[in-house]
């Protein structure tokens, strides 16, 4: 299945541990993203990823770490992890920005 | 800089209702303007596009015109069913960069 993947469906973890989330896409999409959004459902962007070079890189607190080994994936890493970190995670990929997006399920966190 | 305003929802509806979920973006320049769904528990999906002024966009009975005099793009359904409960956003882009939402509108649909 072509799609955009992204691991775990769900992650519970306390206040301070270090986590990361994988990406994975077989699109062959140049361009990968990783947003946040809240309870309110309200979508932020956090990165942006074009043929694994870091293009944008929104107010995100240096916790915050993602890492494209290759243009299929964009993992993040998060340190320290802090209460106000428990939202939903998604990854998506584009091959240009004006076709739209492909995003993956969603990994929810939740930070306790 | 850019952004997306929609109305608040949520917006219940009983099946066989006429739709609006109005939007109106805030951009310099000609952006492309799309609309998302997310179902319960899921992703976004892209439900439909348009890339130029006048353009419409259409998908699954949805429809939706990029009117740049009035810098609105309304999304638009003559007959809702129950399944298309679901969380409603409207996005722009521009230039290549980054896709901006606006902060989505619930829509519940009654049998």
């Amino acid at each position: 299945d072509t799609a955009v993947s992204q691991t775990p469906k769900y992650l519970v973890t306390q206040m301070g541990n270090d986590k990361s989330i994988k990406c994975e896409q077989n699109l062959g999409h140049d361009t990968m993203y990783w947003y946040k959004q809240d309870s309110k459902k309200f979508l932020k962007i956090m990165f942006s990823y074009n043929n694994k070079e870091l293009i944008i890189n929104e107010t995100v607190p240096n916790r915050f770490s993602p890492k494209s080994p290759d243009k299929a994936h964009l993992n993040l890493h998060i340190n320290s992890l802090e209460l106000g970190d428990s939202a939903v995670y998604f990854c998506a990929s584009s091959p240009r920005t004006d076709h739209g997006y492909t995003f993956g399920s969603g990994t929810r966190l939740t930070v306790v | 800089g850019d952004s997306v305003t929609q109305m608040e929802g949520p917006v219940t509806l009983s099946e066989e209702a006429f739709l609006t979920i109005n939007c109106t973006y805030t951009a310099t320049g000609y952006p492309s303007l799309f609309w998302y769904v997310q179902y319960p528990g899921e992703g976004l999906q892209l439900l439909l596009k348009a890339t130029k002024a006048d353009d419409k966009g259409s998908n699954k009975g949805f429809e939706a015109t990029y009117r740049k005099e009035t810098t609105s793009f309304h999304l638009e359904k003559g007959s809702v069913q129950v399944s298309d409960s679901a969380v409603y956003f409207c996005a722009l882009t521009r230039y290549g960069n980054k896709l901006v939402f606006g902060a989505g509108t619930i829509l519940r649909v009654k049998s």
